[in-house]
């Protein structure tokens, strides 16, 4: 198993520019979720998804938009990236929202907006 | 609402010693807390969790954690360091109610381990 893949692993983008990040599980993990880690702050949640078309807002949605149209795959979009979204994010999955502790980690996308 | 506090960024130790890398609660109900740790272009991984039960929980690569419901404690703790356990080091807690279920993140603690 691959695990939690991300793509890329850095990217820069410049003010008002869109873009999406990927994310990619092999396990059959229907919990996924994406965090931002900012320094000082810990991992916040953007989103998350329970399952298949079931998507919902975490602590800091806005400026983040995220579709699940298959059990695999878990897309975070940027519409128009800011500078306050410079961060490390970090997509997850577990088997259900019950086992989120235990959720694996991918290696994170370092994001630089200018 | 809940929340961890981890109130040293940085924790520095001689490798043989002891380490306890500190986390605080606050919680409504009974806390189900987890540390977790990431190495250096990692992603998190899980260490141990405390839901109920011992007080004592031990966890993964030697780790242990003492949950303290009088002192609203949960440090996590190792007898001898490694080198190796270099890292940065996150408490969470579980946040559960009608509406929500997701873990809230301390601001983590950086573990520097000197050979």
């Amino acid at each position: 198993n691959a695990g939690v893949t991300q793509t890329p692993k850095f990217q820069v983008l410049k003010t008002g520019q869109s873009m999406t990040l990927q994310c990619a599980q092999d396990m059959n993990h229907e919990y996924m979720s994406w965090y931002r880690q900012d320094p000082g702050m810990g991992l916040r949640l953007i989103h998350y998804s329970v399952g298949a078309g079931i998507t919902d807002q975490g602590e800091v949605p806005n400026g983040y938009n995220v579709s699940r149209s298959t059990t695999e795959d878990f897309p975070l979009r940027l519409l128009s990236a800011a500078p306050s979204q410079t961060s490390v994010y970090f997509c997850a999955s577990s088997y259900g929202l019950a086992d989120q502790e235990t959720q694996y980690f991918g290696p994170g996308t370092r994001l630089l907006v200018l | 609402a809940q929340s961890v506090a981890q109130p040293e960024d940085q924790v520095n130790v001689a490798e043989g010693n002891p380490l306890t890398v500190k986390c605080t609660y606050s919680v409504s109900g009974n806390p189900y807390l987890f540390w977790y740790v990431q190495y250096p272009n990692r992603g998190l991984q899980f260490l141990l969790k405390y839901i109920t039960g011992d007080n004592l929980v031990k966890g993964s690569y030697g780790f242990e954690a003492e949950f303290n419901k009088s002192q609203t404690s949960f440090h996590l703790k190792k007898p001898s360091a490694l080198v190796s356990d270099s890292a940065l080091y996150f408490c969470a807690v579980r946040d559960v109610n009608y509406n929500t279920d997701k873990l809230i993140f301390g601001t983590g603690t950086r573990l520097q381990v000197f050979p």
